[in-house]
């Protein structure tokens, strides 16, 4: 079962310029986590914000999460080409464990 | 770091036929498994739990007759897709969960995934 929605669906931006994608979800959680897929390919494992954390940062990638609204946003600063791929949010739902995606979000950076 | 080797990374099969795909943890023991399905320009959907030694939890919708989840070591869960259609076609990931005692603080590592055609 899918548990969150992603949005935008699809975002297209400048090389260098700042992308932010937003993330909602429904049940409670252990943590969410953010991922990256190239097309067709693997998962990228890009950064986990516990439940009780409100940001994160990991070099040009900041998280933040507000439990209360049961969403979180993920920026990523002065995007470059290579970060062209789909971004996907996923939360660790508590007691069950299992690892459950957002819709996604498709990023195109044009150089 | 932790590892998890899944196999094939690409199958094309016949329709009628079945096919396995394995996904084995390789420096750990992972009581727990996750099987995801990927359709093109979607999201990953959760199909099913895998536990050591015991049966498979299934989502909603996915059919256990057809997804058959065997993880009979706590390094190896196969999925079967059985008598497969071209609508199984799709792109199937699985996940490995580690011990808490590892103290990573992600615990889920992703197989590399398998993409399935059904012609």
């Amino acid at each position: 079962s899918q548990q969150g929605e992603e949005d935008p669906q699809a975002l297209s931006i400048q090389e260098g310029e700042n992308a932010t994608m937003n993330c909602s979800y429904k049940t409670s959680i252990n943590n969410l986590q953010w991922y990256r897929q190239n097309s067709g390919r693997g998962l990228v494992h890009l950064i986990l914000i516990r439940s009780n954390e409100r940001e994160k940062h990991s070099g040009r990638l900041r998280v933040t999460l507000d439990t209360s609204k049961k969403s979180s946003s993920l920026l990523i600063t002065a995007s470059r080409a290579a970060d062209t791929a789909s971004y996907f949010c996923a939360t660790a739902v508590y007691s069950s464990y299992k690892l459950i995606f957002g819709s996604g979000t498709r990023l195109l950076v044009r150089p | 770091g932790a590892v998890v080797s899944q196999h094939p990374s690409r199958v094309i099969c016949k329709s009628g036929t079945s096919v396995k795909i394995e996904c084995r943890s390789l420096d750990f023991q992972a009581t727990t498994m996750f099987w995801y399905r990927q359709f093109p320009k979607q999201s990953l959907m959760l199909m099913a739990t895998s536990n050591e030694g015991s049966k498979a939890t299934y989502e909603q919708g996915v059919e256990k007759d057809k997804f058959l989840i065997n993880h009979a070591s706590l390094t190896l869960s196969t999925l079967t897709v059985t008598s497969a259609h071209p609508e199984d076609s799709s792109f199937y990931i699985c996940s490995a969960l580690e011990p808490r005692d590892r103290g990573r603080e992600n615990g889920y590592t992703f197989g590399s995934g398998t993409r399935l055609t059904v012609v």
